[in-house]
């Protein structure tokens, strides 16, 4: 199992440029999530998927697009990059039924991007 | 609305002695979950121990145990015999029902271990 994959690790843009993040998960969990990490804010969650073909905003989605392709693929698409899109992507998975109720997310590596 | 807060942007511990990291939580929905995560100079974020809100005993998971306060509403995460390793951010984060059950998390504390 790989859990969850993110690509690339490491993107610099120029302003206005577009790019697609792309997340993979290999433990048929139904849930999937962006989340972007900028010092002193902790994660904040960008969108989410419940299921396969369902996509909803949380609570930073302004600027981005996802698409959830199948059940394992959620991707984030920047069509427009702005400096303020710098930042360290996580994509995460969850589980509909874990552990003792635990539903814990799992997460992915990370992508480390700078807008110019 | 749901709100984390984690009021120490760093600690520092010697190795072997135990650390707290404080967590403080905001919620009107009665069942939610809370988690800690570790997250290394690498970059992962790594689960650590959860804490239901209904549960009555406080969870432990080796050497991490949560002091779970219902009424004050706190969850700090205790961490026993520090070791190097241990250097790294720390996440506290809720859930609450919903379809997403997606996590809203603090803004973290930077432990650092001392030899």
């Amino acid at each position: 199992n790989a859990g969850v994959t993110q690509t690339p690790k490491f993107q610099v843009l120029k302003t206005g440029q577009s790019m697609t993040l792309q997340c993979a998960q290999d433990m048929n969990h139904n849930s999937m999530y962006w989340y972007r990490q900028d010092p002193g804010m902790g994660l904040r969650l960008i969108y989410y998927s419940a299921s396969e073909g369902t996509t909803d905003k949380g609570e930073v989605p302004n600027g981005y697009n996802v698409s959830r392709l199948n059940k394992r693929e959620f991707s984030l698409r920047l069509e427009s990059a702005a400096p303020s899109q710098t930042s360290v992507y996580f994509c995460a998975s969850r589980p509909d039924r874990g552990l003792a109720g635990v539903h814990e997310q799992y997460f992915g590596p990370g992508t480390r991007l700078t807008v110019t | 609305a749901q709100k984390i807060t984690q009021t120490q942007p760093g600690m520092f511990v010697q190795e072997k002695e135990a650390v707290t990291l404080d967590c403080t939580y905001d919620t009107s929905d009665p069942s939610y979950g809370l988690f800690w995560y570790k997250q290394p100079s690498s970059g992962e974020m790594i689960f650590l121990i959860y804490q239901g809100s209904y549960d009555q005993q406080n969870a432990t998971e080796g050497r991490y145990s949560l002091n779970f306060q219902k009424a004050r509403k706190s969850a700090n995460l205790v961490i026993s015999a520090s070791q190097l390793g241990d250097s790294a951010m720390y996440f506290c984060a809720m859930r609450v029902p919903g379809s997403a059950r997606q996590l809203t998390f603090g803004s973290g504390t930077q432990l650092t271990v001392l030899p």
